[in-house]
């Protein structure tokens, strides 16, 4: 069935490691986003991608980088350089006005 | 200024209460309006879009004031199911991306 596919659900970082969340989606859509949701806090945009082989950075987008290679796939990577990473990764797709989100996934830091 | 500002409550209701959040959005040009419910730990979902009509969907009524830029949602006979955080989301002027307020928590005790 259709939907959003965020992996791993949980993902543990240790100190200077890079890691890579997976979203994938099978619902056509062409505009893909990632958030970052800190407790009590509303949604932050990480990055976005508009179409296939583009993509723009959000609010805060330092730290991280994405690539969009295919319709259906938008990996985002947490690098070293972001000192903070500890948070609830939101990745959704877009059709006309309407988001849909992934069920996300949990980074903590060792 | 944020683009979208919520009063994080918590609101605190008995069942059969009628509750009511309101948010407010700063740019006039913003094209739509939305409701999305995000339950503890879970992704966000579209609870209902916002017409400048108004609109109703079961217990859940929407609202958009153009001229004072904000936006109200009314639950009637509040259920212990819709305890949860309620997202303000109001779509930009330009390139389609969203803004989330923080979200006000609701509680509903039996």
């Amino acid at each position: 069935d259709g939907g959003i596919t965020q992996s791993p659900k949980y993902l543990f970082r240790k100190e200077g490691q890079n890691v890579t969340l997976s979203c994938e989606q099978n619902l056509n859509h062409d505009a893909m986003y990632w958030y970052r949701q800190d407790p009590g806090q509303g949604l932050r945009l990480i990055y976005y991608s508009q179409i296939v082989n583009d993509f723009q950075k959000g609010d805060i987008a330092e730290g991280y980088s994405v690539s969009r290679e295919k319709k259906e796939s938008f990996p985002l990577t947490v690098t070293s350089a972001q000192k903070n990473p500890t948070a609830f990764y939101l990745c959704a797709s877009q059709n006309v006005d309407i988001q849909y989100f992934g069920a996300g996934t949990r980074l903590s830091v060792l | 200024r944020k683009e979208v500002e919520q009063d994080p409550g918590p609101f605190n209701v008995p069942e059969g209460a009628t509750v009511a959040f309101n948010c407010t959005y700063s740019n006039s040009a913003s094209q739509s309006f939305f409701w999305y419910r995000q339950d503890c730990r879970k992704e966000p979902k579209l609870l209902m879009s916002v017409y400048s009509s108004g609109n109703e969907d079961g217990r859940f009524t929407a609202q958009l004031n153009r001229a004072s830029q904000y936006i109200s949602l009314l639950i009637r006979d509040s259920k212990l199911s819709d305890s949860a955080t309620y997202l303000c989301v109001v779509r930009g002027s330009t390139l389609g991306r969203l803004y989330f307020g923080r979200g006000t928590q609701l509680t509903v005790w039996p």
